[in-house]
């Protein structure tokens, strides 16, 4: 199975809105509401932000939110800060046990 | 709660690893440990799961026959161990806690693996 799809990179100024896609297939993201996101900065480990689409861990603010539409699931970030810049990958239940991540997005707050 | 990883391995190519991964306080006794990977500079790269109480394991197909994990649940620890490595194995392996076996709840560290001749 291929990495889910991810852009490169994404940025916003403080205070604005930026939303992160993350591509899959019918297989995947689009057969299965169980897509979650993390947060890594650099040199730690990653850190859960989104589950099942939408839900969100206690602590986690709710400037972040997760939807999904068809094969595409995505992660908006409302009133960007600075220390929300960091990476993001998504992934993705595919079946059968499986698990797939995406490649991952820098997001940078200008 | 937390999960506590063995230390940074350096081996030759063709060699094998093993990366350790210590569970500490979490309650509920159906729980996965995922292993997942990442190379420097990558993205994340799921591995194989392992369930707490039955010991049953899944593998990624790129994986299977390479890649063993295994659990001792008296000390909640658990082992991945990979063999024929080659230098693209050189990554940050980590455990991650999951109640399902798809969502990554909790991180370890992560421990460096270096493959080098």
């Amino acid at each position: 199975q291929s990495a889910l799809t991810q852009p490169p990179s994404a940025s916003g100024s403080p205070g604005q809105s930026v939303t992160i896609s993350c591509t899959g297939t019918s297989s995947d993201v689009g057969a299965f509401d169980y897509v979650s996101w993390y947060q890594q900065y650099p040199g730690k480990a990653p850190k859960l932000f989104i589950y099942d689409v939408f839900k969100r861990p206690s602590g986690v603010p709710d400037r972040f939110s997760g939807s999904k539409s068809g094969n595409a699931a995505f992660l908006t970030v409302s009133g960007l800060r600075a220390e929300d810049e960091a990476d993001y990958y998504c992934s993705s239940y595919a079946g059968t046990n499986n698990l797939i991540f995406g490649g991952g997005t820098k997001l940078t707050v200008l | 709660v937390q999960l506590e990883q063995s230390g940074a391995e350096v081996k030759r190519p063709g060699a094998s690893v093993k990366v350790s991964c210590k569970a500490s306080g979490y309650t509920f006794t159906g729980y996965y440990i995922l292993w997942v990977r990442q190379a420097p500079g990558q993205g994340l790269e799921w591995m194989a799961w392992i369930k707490h109480d039955s010991g049953a394991t899944h593998y990624a197909q790129r994986f299977r026959g390479r890649v063993s994990t295994t659990r001792d649940p008296s000390i909640s620890t658990f082992n991945m161990e990979m063999s024929g490595l080659r230098s693209d194995d050189s990554a940050v392996y980590y455990c991650a806690y999951s109640e399902d076996g798809i969502v990554a709840r909790d991180w370890g560290q992560g421990t460096l693996v270096t493959v080098s001749s």
